[in-house]
């Protein structure tokens, strides 16, 4: 079946423009994260959603970013007021549930970057 | 924050050769490794997911071991081909918060033909 989708997979924006990155999960995944990578570093948790609800938003670098999963498929990441340091991969994973053995499937990643 | 290290960051070999590589992580309240490949502009893949101290997994011509005891796990590939090009991350969950996984830098693998 099909896999995580995100769009766009690239993203130029001028500094203190918005930007909105878009994650299809797959069909039937309760749980839904984002992730952003900075270059040389590993992927580093921004929020986590069980179904609409936002479970976790501890990751989240400030108040500029939001992000939501109104009817629990589709999220959206917002980054307001968009800054040189946002510059980063931002990734995207679904999985069936949430356990500490629960693959999680990801995306491609939107590669943003902010001059 | 769970402090989650691999090494080496870049690896270079032969097609052929046999290589491995690092993960290591605090050896207290271990609850599972996960193993990804992430080959450039396509999506991170999922490889293993280890959970028993001694766990030995295996994929073709790559396996994993895990040692929880000492805080470490191997990723091993056997006659390294140019399609293992990638980078390689491992990644554990909080333990307090299964929703957020903690992931090392990678290995960067690059496979000369």
């Amino acid at each position: 079946g099909a896999g995580v989708s995100q769009s766009p997979r690239y993203k130029v924006a001028k500094r203190g423009q918005d930007v909105a990155l878009r994650c299809d999960p797959i069909s039937g995944h309760v749980s839904l994260f984002w992730y952003q990578q900075a270059l040389g570093q590993g992927p580093e948790f921004l929020t986590y959603f069980q179904n609409e609800a936002q479970l976790d938003k501890s990751g989240l670098p400030s108040d500029r970013f939001f992000a939501e999963r109104p009817e629990g498929s589709v999220s959206t990441l917002k980054i307001q007021r968009t800054q040189q340091e946002d510059s980063a991969v931002y990734l995207c994973a679904s999985s069936l549930a949430l356990t500490h053995q629960e693959t999680q499937y990801f995306g491609p990643g939107t590669r943003l970057l902010v001059l | 924050i769970l402090n989650v290290e691999q090494s080496p960051q870049s690896l270079h070999v032969q097609e052929g050769d046999s290589t491995n590589f690092t993960c290591s992580f605090p050896s207290s309240n271990f609850y599972a490794l996960h193993w990804y490949r992430w080959e450039t502009a396509k999506s991170p893949e999922a490889l293993f997911v280890m959970t028993l101290n001694g766990d030995e997994k295996k994929k073709g011509r790559i396996s994993a071991t895990l040692n929880t005891k000492e805080g470490y796990s191997y990723l091993y590939i056997k006659g390294s081909q140019p399609e293992d090009s990638a980078t390689y991350l491992c990644a554990l969950p909080d333990e307090d918060n299964f929703n957020k996984f903690y992931f090392g830098s990678g290995t960067k693998l690059n496979v000369k033909p």
